[in-house]
């Protein structure tokens, strides 16, 4: 069962230009996650922002959730070739398991 | 930092096969889940563990077992191997309701 969408499913941009990917999910959470894949190789996870959180910043990584909503954003700012990834958020899925999107794959442009 | 390693990062098996991957967690942490990654399918869970000897079904178990002997030690079993089970498999760990660490993945190709 898939939680998350995120939106859009593919974004290219130029080194500099920022970044920003959606998630929507349908029902009520008590956190969301957000992951970075490379290229072939295992996710590593970013950010976390509670239910009770609006906004949470990591270095050039800013996420927001609307629990009216159910949607978050991630937004890289000052893109690099190296955020060259693919992107999946994750909601809690009960018993401590997550629920992935199907990802945003990213591409920045030197 | 948290280390998950996974036993092969490419693997070729035939039809009918048996095949194990394993997976391994240096942070004694208490939860552990094996994956498959499809293109536009996302990460679907296969099984997860809480404990030493526990196991639950995730979304798509039809087709695999696991086993949990050791805290740090999770293993997919793939009883006899068929062509839909060609896939990206991703093993995580994960210590009570905080984020997961993810291993390198094994691609799986069955012919």
């Amino acid at each position: 069962s898939q939680q998350g969408e995120e939106d859009p499913q593919a974004l290219s941009i130029q080194e500099g230009e920022n970044a920003t990917m959606n998630c929507s999910y349908k029902t009520s959470i008590n956190n969301l996650q957000w992951y970075r894949q490379n290229s072939g190789r295992g996710l590593v996870h970013l950010i976390l922002i509670r239910s009770n959180e609006r906004e949470k910043h990591s270095g050039r990584l800013r996420v927001t959730l609307d629990t009216s909503k159910k949607s978050s954003s991630l937004l890289i700012t000052a893109s690099r070739a190296a955020d060259t990834a693919s992107y999946f958020c994750a909601t809690d899925g009960g018993y401590n398991k997550l629920i992935f999107g199907a990802g945003t794959r990213l591409a920045v442009h030197p | 930092d948290v280390k998950v390693t996974q036993s092969s990062r490419y693997l070729v098996k035939r039809t009918g096969e048996k095949v194990f991957l394993e997976c391994v967690q240096d942070m004694d942490h208490e939860n552990m889940f094996w994956y498959r990654q499809d293109p536009g399918l996302g990460l679907r869970l296969i099984y997860f563990s809480y404990d030493v000897k526990m196991k639950e079904k995730g979304d798509i178990p039809e087709g695999y077992s696991v086993s949990r002997e050791k805290k740090e030690r999770f293993s997919l079993i793939l009883e006899s191997a068929s062509t839909n089970q060609t896939s990206m498999y991703l093993c995580a760990s994960q210590r009570s309701i905080y984020e997961q660490y993810f291993g390198p993945g094994t691609r799986l190709t069955v012919t």
